[in-house]
C-alpha cells in the first residue's frame, strides 16, 4: 500500500488565488518530499523538510510538517497559470530505502 | 534539468518482445531508482540499486529485470511485454541513502507503450 496519500485529487483555481495540498502518511519516515510533474513530463523536486522540521519556505512555497498526526501540506502562493500540474508527495524511509509516493493532487490555475 | 538522463524518450513495441531501457544517473550518484508510472496505479517503485548491487525490490514483474553497471549507468529489461505494461518508466538517482537530506532526482522518463 503507499505510503503518502494527498488530499484532495484535484483542485482547480483562479490565478492570484493560494492553492494547499495536504498529504498523509502512515509510518515513520525520515524525510518528506514534494513534486510537480507537469503533464508526461518527469518529476521535478520542489522541496524537502526533515522529520525534525515544522515548516519550511521556498519562494512562493510553503510546506509544513506534523510528524504527530503523520501530515504535511503545500502552499502555492499567488498561484499562476504555470503552477498547473499533479504535485506528488514523497516520503523517505532508511530502511526501506526508496521514496513512496501518493497518487498526487491534480492542480488546475485558471488564468 | 535535473541531470538524469534517460533513453529513449518514446518506445512503441508488440506484446511479447522485450526491450530495454536505460539510464544515467547525476554525476556522483551511487543510488539508482526506478518507478513506473500508469494511470491507474500511480508512481510504483520497482526496484534500487547501490554502486552496482540490488539493495531493495519494490513491485517489479520476474518478466522485468534490472542492473546496474560499473560506470553507474543502469538498465530495466522488460521482457514478454503485455498491454498492461504500457506506461511511463522513471530513473531517479540520488547520493548515500540513509541521509535525513537524501531527495531524488527523476529523469524524463521513457514512455513505452505496448501494441
Amino acid at each position: 500500500s503507499q505510503q503518502g496519500e494527498e488530499d484532495p485529487q484535484a483542485l482547480s483555481i483562479q490565478e492570484g488565488e493560494n492553492a494547499t495540498m495536504n498529504c498523509s502518511y502512515k509510518t515513520s519516515i525520515n524525510n518528506l518530499q514534494w513534486y510537480r510533474q507537469n503533464s508526461g513530463r518527469g518529476l521535478v523536486h520542489l522541496i524537502l523538510i526533515r522529520s525534525n522540521e515544522r515548516e519550511k519556505h521556498s519562494g512562493r512555497l510553503r510546506v509544513t510538517l506534523d510528524t504527530s498526526k503523520k501530515s504535511s501540506s503545500l502552499l502555492i502562493t499567488a498561484s499562476r497559470a504555470a503552477d498547473t500540474a499533479s504535485y506528488f508527495c514523497a516520503t523517505y524511509k532508511d530502511y526501506g530505502q526508496n521514496f513512496v509516493f501518493g497518487p498526487g493532487t491534480r492542480l488546475s490555475v485558471l488564468p | 534539468d535535473s541531470g538524469v538522463t534517460q533513453t529513449p524518450k518514446h518506445l512503441i513495441t508488440a506484446t511479447g518482445q522485450r526491450v530495454t531501457l536505460r539510464c544515467s544517473p547525476r554525476s556522483g550518484d551511487l543510488s539508482v531508482y526506478w518507478y513506473q508510472q500508469s494511470l491507474d496505479q500511480g508512481l510504483q517503485f520497482l526496484i534500487q540499486y547501490y554502486n552496482g548491487e540490488e539493495r531493495a525490490k519494490g513491485n517489479i514483474l520476474e518478466r522485468f529485470s534490472a542492473q546496474q553497471f560499473p560506470d553507474l549507468h543502469s538498465e530495466l529489461n522488460l521482457s514478454s511485454l503485455e498491454l498492461g505494461d504500457s506506461a511511463l518508466y522513471f530513473c531517479a538517482s540520488s547520493a548515500l541513502p540513509g541521509r535525513s537530506n537524501t531527495e531524488a532526482f527523476f529523469g524524463q522518463g521513457t514512455r513505452l507503450t505496448v501494441v
